[in-house]
């Protein structure tokens, strides 16, 4: 069935880089996501992939995407404060499945 | 756009107590989602609708939740009667069919706490 996992907890120092990873089970997907939820409010997205891209950049944001192994990636380099939230990757064949989410924790 | 709108924001009731929480999604979108979100099981699609027919109804958890979108620009998700595990975020999101990527907007969500 789709499932998408993601560890729970990340804790980065300030200035350092983070690194999310996620991996999926529905190799038809079409496209896969990051989305950020900050405190008290909705998921927005961040950023996307089409399943036949490797990686993409932008701007601080990073992903890459191994379809062999069914994992994705999202790299925040110089983390700042502002990007503490939580971070969900997300795949998308007939419609969006969701992992549990990721909680960024910046030290100082 | 005001972006997808969602009432209350905040909503304390005791248990065995009906519960309906409302959601205005973005003019144009024709699907509509509903999801729950606790700290134990994360991020659960409920249901989803498009053109305001239900879709997928198989995450719903049982017969108390019921869902209905009567037309385009509003949805309400109730629960009859709450128990205390209904204790949780929901948010409703809404996407446009044909979009590129099919990005999902959410509201604010309203969180709900069952005495």
């Amino acid at each position: 069935g789709e499932d998408v996992e993601q560890s729970l907890f990340l804790s980065v120092r300030e200035g350092d880089s983070s690194v999310i990873n996620c991996t999926y089970t529905d190799s038809s997907s079409t496209y896969l996501y990051w989305y950020k939820q900050e405190p008290g409010a909705g998921l927005q997205l961040l950023t996307y992939i089409f399943s036949n891209m490797d990686m993409k950049q932008d701007q601080r944001l990073t992903v890459l995407l191994n379809k062999k192994d069914k994992h994705l990636s999202l790299r925040i380099a110089d983390t700042q404060t502002g990007d503490s939230a939580i971070y969900f990757c997300a795949e998308r064949e007939d419609k969006i499945i969701f992992g549990k989410g990721t909680r960024l924790h910046i030290l100082p | 756009d005001a972006g997808v709108i969602q009432s209350p924001r905040h909503e304390v009731t005791e248990m065995g107590q009906e519960v309906t929480l409302r959601c205005k999604p973005i003019s144009g979108h024709d699907y509509l989602f509903w999801y729950r979100q606790t700290m134990m099981r994360g991020l659960e699609l409920l249901i989803y609708f498009n053109n305001n027919v239900p879709i997928d109804d198989s995450g719903m958890p049982e017969d108390r939740f019921s869902a209905k979108m009567p037309n385009a620009s509003f949805s309400t998700l109730k629960i009859q009667p709450s128990e205390p595990r209904d204790s949780a975020v929901y948010f409703c999101a809404s996407s446009e069919q044909g979009a590129r990527y099919n990005e999902q907007f959410f509201g604010p969500g309203t969180r709900l706490t069952v005495l």
